[in-house]
């Protein structure tokens, strides 16, 4: 079985774009939630998405949004970027949220 | 809000020590706990999880953690720590009803040969 596919693998960035991850979830899980990870700081929530619905949101500002589709597959977008949102940006999907997340390897974003 | 908090940022040990690494969860109702592990260069993977029942489980390669709910700890321990167990370790919560699964900030360990 595939685990969570993340593409891209690396980014870079400047100020004031937007970038959009995607996110390829097990087959057959329906949650798929979304971190933020950088040193010191660990893995800062961003949004789970369940059945195509925005289900939990974290504390980050409007600029970070994402959706879901009916295959489950799911995209994050940040416009307007800054150079704080340099990160590892990890996809983790579940059957249904609350139990054991499968991880992917993430997207490094660098903001120049 | 609720919030999981790690008592080291980074730990040292010999091999063949023992460890115990703490885990706080601010969530004063039922919850759901796990600890996961990030080899170097490897994804983020679950090492063990508390739902209910017993209050010690085990989980992989010989790890096991103890949830106190009086304390709203669940403490990761090992009793003899080998060089492959460096890593970083992460303790989450998160409530039952589908609510979101909350990281702690990370311990890193390092263990010497």
């Amino acid at each position: 079985k595939a685990g969570v596919t993340q593409t891209p693998r690396y980014l870079i960035k400047t100020r004031g774009q937007q970038v959009t991850l995607s996110c390829s979830p097990i087959s057959g899980h329906r949650s798929v939630s979304w971190y933020q990870q950088t040193p010191g700081q660990g893995l800062q929530f961003l949004f789970e998405y369940f059945s195509e619905t925005q289900r939990n949101k974290g504390n980050f500002p409007g600029r970070f949004s994402g959706r879901q589709f009916s295959n489950s597959r799911s995209e994050m977008n940040v416009s307007t970027l800054e150079l704080g949102d340099s990160a590892l940006y990890l996809c983790a999907s579940s059957w249904t949220g609350d139990e054991k997340l499968f991880f992917g390897s993430g997207t490094q974003l660098s903001v120049l | 809000a609720q919030s999981v908090s790690q008592h080291n940022h980074h730990v040292i040990l010999s091999e063949a020590a023992s460890l115990e690494l703490g885990c706080n969860y601010s969530y004063g109702g039922t919850v759901n706990l796990f600890w996961y592990v990030q080899y170097p260069g490897q994804h983020l993977q679950l090492l063990l999880k508390y739902f209910s029942g017993d209050p010690l489980v085990k989980g992989i390669k010989g790890f096991e953690a103890e949830f106190i709910k009086s304390k709203f700890s669940f403490n990761l321990r090992k009793p003899s720590v080998q060089w492959s167990d460096t890593a970083e370790y992460f303790c989450a919560v998160t409530r039952t009803s589908y609510d979101k699964v909350i990281f702690g900030p990370g311990t890193s360990l390092s263990v010497i040969p």
